[in-house]
């Protein structure tokens, strides 16, 4: 079954505590991309990552890091300097620079104990 | 910059209804547009999408005219169904040769239907 799995689907943070974001593909997509979705706030892009062992900032990066070490795994660490956490997170890929298509993951809840 | 604005939401219409959703973009060159459709608890699907002026997309009976003279994709529906209560979001892609590739979104419009 070809997608895009992300896990946990529920996720809890502690104060001060890092937590990592799983987000798994098997579409032999290149670009990948963490998004956060706030309410009323639309979608807002965290990092993305064109090509295996490379990745940039989007627009909100701070207070979270990144890693792509292999094609199909594109994990988000949330970490304690990010300060207002709770929010849905989002994967998502895409095929080629051509072809203009987003896939999406079912996301991730985060929330603060 | 690159923006998107959709009309605020909830929209909330009876089974049957005519649905219109509006989307106004503003872009420093030529984008292609796009309505994205997220159901509850669910991430986003491409719902349809236009790449030049006067394109229709169109998709489970939803359809939306790229309009470059009022820099607008509105989405529209004749008949709306309570399975199509879901969140939708309008956005452009502006693609530069580099960076995330302009990938730009608006808030999002709630749509609430009744039976």
């Amino acid at each position: 079954d070809g997608g895009i799995t992300q896990s946990p689907k529920y996720l809890f943070r502690k104060e001060g505590q890092n937590v990592t974001l799983s987000c798994e593909q098997n579409l032999n997509h290149d670009a990948m991309y963490w998004y956060r979705q706030d309410p009323g706030q639309g979608l807002r892009l965290i990092y993305y990552s064109q090509i295996v062992n490379d990745f940039q900032k989007g627009d909100i990066a701070e207070g979270y890091s990144v890693s792509r070490e292999k094609k199909e795994s594109f994990p988000l660490t949330v970490t304690s300097a990010q300060k207002n956490p709770t929010a849905f997170y989002l994967c998502a890929t895409r095929g080629g620079s051509t072809n203009e298509k987003l896939f999406f993951g079912s996301g991730t809840q985060l929330s603060v104990l | 910059g690159n923006s998107v604005t959709q009309m605020e939401g909830p929209v909330t219409l009876s089974e049957e209804a005519f649905l219109t959703i509006n989307c106004t973009y503003t872009a420093t060159g030529y984008p292609s547009l796009f309505w994205y459709v997220q159901y509850p608890g669910e991430g986003l699907q491409l719902l349809l999408k236009a790449t030049k002026a006067d394109d229709k997309g169109s998709n489970k009976g939803f359809e939306a005219t790229y309009r470059k003279e009022t820099t607008s994709f509105h989405l529209e529906k004749g008949s709306v169904q309570v399975s199509d209560s879901a969140v939708y979001f309008c956005a452009l892609r502006l693609y530069s040769g580099g960076g995330a590739d302009g990938l730009t979104f608006g808030k999002g419009t709630h749509l609430i239907i009744q039976p």
